[in-house]
């Protein structure tokens, strides 16, 4: 399978712990982006990476949140001291090129804080 | 900044039949793009359709038909010959464009559809 991959696929901690997600575009695909998506909502940008660089941040990425993509390749997610607020699915989607294109997106990983 | 409306929570089609999920959307720039995705149960956003603003023709890919009116700001989703498999929510999204250049995807709150046999 040579899609976008995502691990764990689910994830339950509690509230005040750090977690981590990682993400693994197509391999030719140097465009990375997180989406953060609720109950009964569409996903929502969170970041964007084109090859490492951080380029874009949504606000809606807090302090508590960092991403990183150290060698252009997979791409981690980290949530400090979760909230219950923090309770969503983080998708991961890659690009060859511009958005243009299609965005292809994993399969997401489900973040219950309890 | 763009928005992206979908008024129908749910819709019920039976198989075999055709389907359109609305999409009506807001923007001032004059270039943008528009795409439909699916999400089964499963989680996973799968790609169904694009269109640019500036084409002239529908898309379409398959079964699934964009019927695009750019005047009424609208980008319905058509379903030809639905299948249980179709049973997902579909999302509308639109090409947002930044200063960096990257351009990305705002969607709309999605259509959950039922395909009954």
């Amino acid at each position: 399978d040579t899609g976008v991959s995502q691990d764990p696929r689910h994830k339950i901690t509690k509230r005040g712990q750090n977690v981590t997600f990682r993400c693994d575009p197509i391999s030719e695909h140097n465009r990375l982006y997180w989406y953060r998506q609720t109950l009964g909502q569409g996903p929502e940008f969170l970041t964007y990476f084109q090859n490492e660089a951080q380029l874009e941040k949504s606000r809606l990425l807090s302090d508590r949140f960092s991403a990183e993509r150290p060698k252009g390749s997979f791409s981690t997610l980290e949530i400090q001291r979760t909230e219950q607020g923090d309770s969503a699915m983080y998708l991961c989607a890659s690009t060859e090129r511009d958005a243009a294109y299609e965005q292809y997106f994993g399969p997401g990983t489900r973040l219950t804080v309890t | 900044a763009q928005k992206i409306t979908q008024t129908q929570p749910g819709m019920f089609v039976q198989e075999k039949e055709a389907v359109t999920l609305d999409c009506t959307y807001d923007t001032s720039d004059q270039s943008y793009g528009l795409f439909w995705y699916k999400q089964p149960s499963s989680g996973e956003m799968i790609f169904l359709i694009y269109q640019g603003s500036y084409d002239e023709q529908n898309a379409t890919e398959g079964r699934y038909s964009l019927n695009f009116q750019k005047a009424r700001k609208s980008a319905n989703l058509v379903i030809s010959a639905s299948q249980l498999g179709d049973s997902a929510m579909y999302f509308c999204a639109m090409r947002e464009p930044s200063n960096t250049g990257f351009q990305k995807l705002v969607f709309g709150t999605g259509t959950r559809l039922l395909v009954s046999p």
